[in-house]
């Protein structure tokens, strides 16, 4: 069945960096999109970035645009979330998900914390 | 970017009763296939959301048929025919058409 694993999250300082994993399994990594997509505590759905199945086609929120950047290997059917300049705003839920514009499958996720 | 505004934001149900929750987007929905990319997604506490109807109306594997999505434009309607526990949580409406993607706010359905 579908699995998507993210793993990565923690507790950092403002200013700080993280890189967030998803492992995929399951599925034809590499036919797919993946998306990234965050819910801060309490809070709604918004959607970061998503790339295409060969990594030439990336796009970004503009909440992120500049701070993230989304990445793959398909040989390891891993999608990442490279995350710079952490903002106490940034704290939240992050998922990944799959196929793009349609979400059909998420992960369990991984949380960020941003704290002094 | 487009704005999904849902209504109500809270729905308290009655077992076994009906429950219709709104979604009305800031523009209209309709890709270049021809679809409208709107979709409706469950989450309950701690848990992940779950895509219940995707592209307006298409009920996913394994979604009771009380489950229902209708619509186009910019007006989209999710119906549960009758209300059971395990349906208490946060509704979320989803387009997929115009970059940056968007979810609604959420409607948080309860048992009364």
């Amino acid at each position: 069945q579908v699995q998507l694993v993210e793993s990565g999250g923690g507790l950092v300082k403002p200013g700080g960096s993280l890189r967030l994993s998803c492992v995929a399994s399951g599925f034809n990594f590499t036919a797919y999109y993946m998306n990234w997509i965050r819910q801060a505590p309490g809070k709604g759905l918004e959607w970061l970035s998503y790339i295409s199945s060969s990594g030439s086609d990336i796009m970004y929120a503009d909440s992120v645009m500049g701070r993230f950047t989304i990445s793959r290997d398909n040989a390891k059917k891993s999608v990442y979330l490279e995350m710079n300049s952490l903002r106490v705003e940034d704290t939240a839920m992050y998922f990944c998900a799959y196929p793009a514009r349609l979400a059909r499958e998420w992960g369990q996720g991984t949380m960020v914390t941003v704290s002094s | 970017e487009v704005v999904l505004t849902q209504s109500p934001l809270s729905l308290p149900v009655t077992l076994g009763q009906p429950a219709t929750i709104s979604c009305r987007s800031s523009q209209g929905l309709v890709y270049s296939d021809g679809t409208d990319f709107l979709h409706w997604f469950h989450q309950r506490p701690g848990q992940s959301p779950r895509r219940l109807i995707y592209k307006v109306s298409n009920r996913d594997s394994g979604v009771p048929d009380r489950f229902s999505g209708s619509g186009s434009g910019t007006d989209f309607t999710l119906k549960i025919s009758r209300v059971e526990a395990e349906d208490v949580g946060i509704y979320y409406c989803m387009q997929g058409t115009h970059w940056p993607w968007t979810f609604g706010q959420g409607t948080k359905v309860e048992i009364k």
